[in-house]
């Protein structure tokens, strides 16, 4: 089975930084990447899939890069609407694996 | 509107079977593969079972296999997931989900979940 490996797991940061989180497969799974944000008490939110491509109404200032076994997330300039948890998931074969997730918080 | 809404989940004794279903409103839900996440409240998430377009195709985690069974039936626009042989292990929200069109791994849509509490 294939484990999936984000750093940080938390991270604090203010309303208008930068912010990248990695994720690091076990063995190669080329551009099989998606990208989630889930707020307390809600059901997770698809923001990239394929590695870096951008989930029908998500804002522009998320982008995600990489294939192979690394792979980034990117919020260009953080909104207070961005503080959350964020998980990856592989989609390379199944079983299906999620990282451990990142939480978000304000600085 | 568009939307998963599931449902079905209960109190059940270790051992015990429970079945969640997941209704679908708004869209055709023959068109999809769907899949079926958990996650304890409060920990990460966990990728449960998944089915094709046409129910003949399958998948499970490993945690699951052999105790649950996803299905589904397009006429009623509705996901199934039976749960037998119960473990307290599997206490958790579950969640349904719709997959990318092109990307059947990838979830775009999710239903709010269901708590399913395993204990004696």
């Amino acid at each position: 089975d294939i484990q999936m490996t984000q750093s940080p797991s938390s991270l604090f940061a203010s309303v208008g930084d930068r912010v990248t989180i990695t994720c690091r497969a076990s063995q190669s799974i080329s551009s099989y990447l998606n990208w989630y944000q889930q707020k307390q008490g809600k059901a997770p939110k698809l923001l990239i899939y394929a590695a870096s491509s951008l989930q029908s109404g998500v804002a522009s200032r998320v982008s995600g890069s990489g294939s192979g076994t690394d792979f980034t997330l990117t919020i260009s300039s953080l909104q207070p609407e961005d503080f959350a948890t964020y998980y990856c998931q592989q989609s390379y074969s199944t079983p299906y694996s999620f990282g451990q997730g990142t939480k978000l918080e304000i600085k | 509107e568009v939307q998963l809404v599931e449902s079905g989940g209960d109190l059940v004794q270790p051992g015990g079977s429970l079945r969640l279903s997941c209704a679908a409103s708004g869209f055709n839900l023959r068109s999809y593969w769907m899949h079926w996440v958990r996650q304890v409240p409060g920990k990460g998430l966990e990728w449960v079972s998944r089915i094709n377009v046409d129910g003949r195709s399958t998948g499970y985690a490993v945690s699951v296999k052999g105790r649950f069974t996803i299905s589904r039936d397009n006429a009623k626009n509705t996901l199934y997931l039976q749960m037998n042989s119960l473990r307290v292990e599997d206490t958790a929200v579950y969640f349904c989900a719709r997959a990318v069109p092109w990307s059947e791994g990838a979830f775009e849509m999710w239903g709010q979940g269901t708590m399913v509490p395993v204990s004696s």
